[in-house]
């Protein structure tokens, strides 16, 4: 039984750029959370997707936005791309929103953004 | 704000020895308790989670027990091992009344273990 599945792996990009990070979810999970981690640092809540809309967000620019598919796979757009957007981007996967089992994440291996 | 801090790292020790990671934390409402490994190259990992207060979390020999009076979650391990290395994170999440949950959770900064043989 797969993961949570990231693509891509690796990524370099310039200032100003845009950037997509993609996510597969776990087998029959339904909910998708985007978090950034920095180097040395903690994973930060970004958002959180279920029902194909944005349920939870975190202290986070416009810049980032995101999508849930019907398939529950998810994007996560960041515009205009500034040296500090650099980090290890994770995606996690749960089931049950409103239920312990909500907080029960599987994580992905993330999809790690240089930006120069 | 929700918030967790934990204990300077990095803990470097010795094969057999205790371990001990401590995690302090500050939250509104009723937030269930989590440790979090990341091994290199690899996503996190949920180790062990405590929903309620005096709960105790335990799996692969690692244990924390949440401590609703001084706000805690120590992870504990009586003899660690090589593989153990890794990077362990104490998070939460909130719990609403009624028993709600929603999934957002917060970390701490993380602490990383190395052990030597």
């Amino acid at each position: 039984d797969a993961g949570v599945t990231q693509s891509p792996t690796h990524l370099i990009k310039t200032r100003g750029q845009q950037v997509t990070l993609r996510c597969s979810p776990k087998s029959g999970h339904d909910t998708v959370s985007w978090y950034q981690q920095a180097l040395g640092q903690g994973p930060q809540f970004i958002f959180q997707y279920y029902e194909e809309e944005e349920r939870q967000r975190g202290n986070f620019p416009d810049r980032f936005s995101g999508h849930q598919f019907p398939n529950y796979s998810s994007e996560l757009n960041v515009n205009a791309l500034l040296l500090g957007d650099s980090a290890l981007y994770l995606c996690a996967s749960s089931f049950g929103q409103g239920t312990s089992g909500a907080n029960v994440l599987t994580f992905g291996a993330g999809s790690r953004l240089t930006v120069l | 704000g929700n918030s967790v801090t934990q204990m300077e790292g990095p803990v470097t020790l010795s094969e057999e020895a205790f371990l001990t990671i401590n995690c302090t934390y500050t939250a509104t409402g009723y937030p269930s308790l989590f440790w979090y490994v990341q091994y290199p190259g690899e996503g996190l990992q949920l180790l062990l989670k405590a929903t309620k207060a005096d709960d105790k979390g335990s799996n692969k020999g690692f244990e924390a027990t949440y401590r609703k009076e001084t706000t805690s979650f120590h992870l504990e391990k009586g003899s660690v091992q090589v593989s153990d290395s890794a990077v362990y994170f104490c998070a939460l999440s909130d719990r609403h009344a009624g028993g709600t949950s929603y999934g957002k959770l917060t970390f701490g900064q993380g602490t990383i273990l190395t052990v030597h043989p």
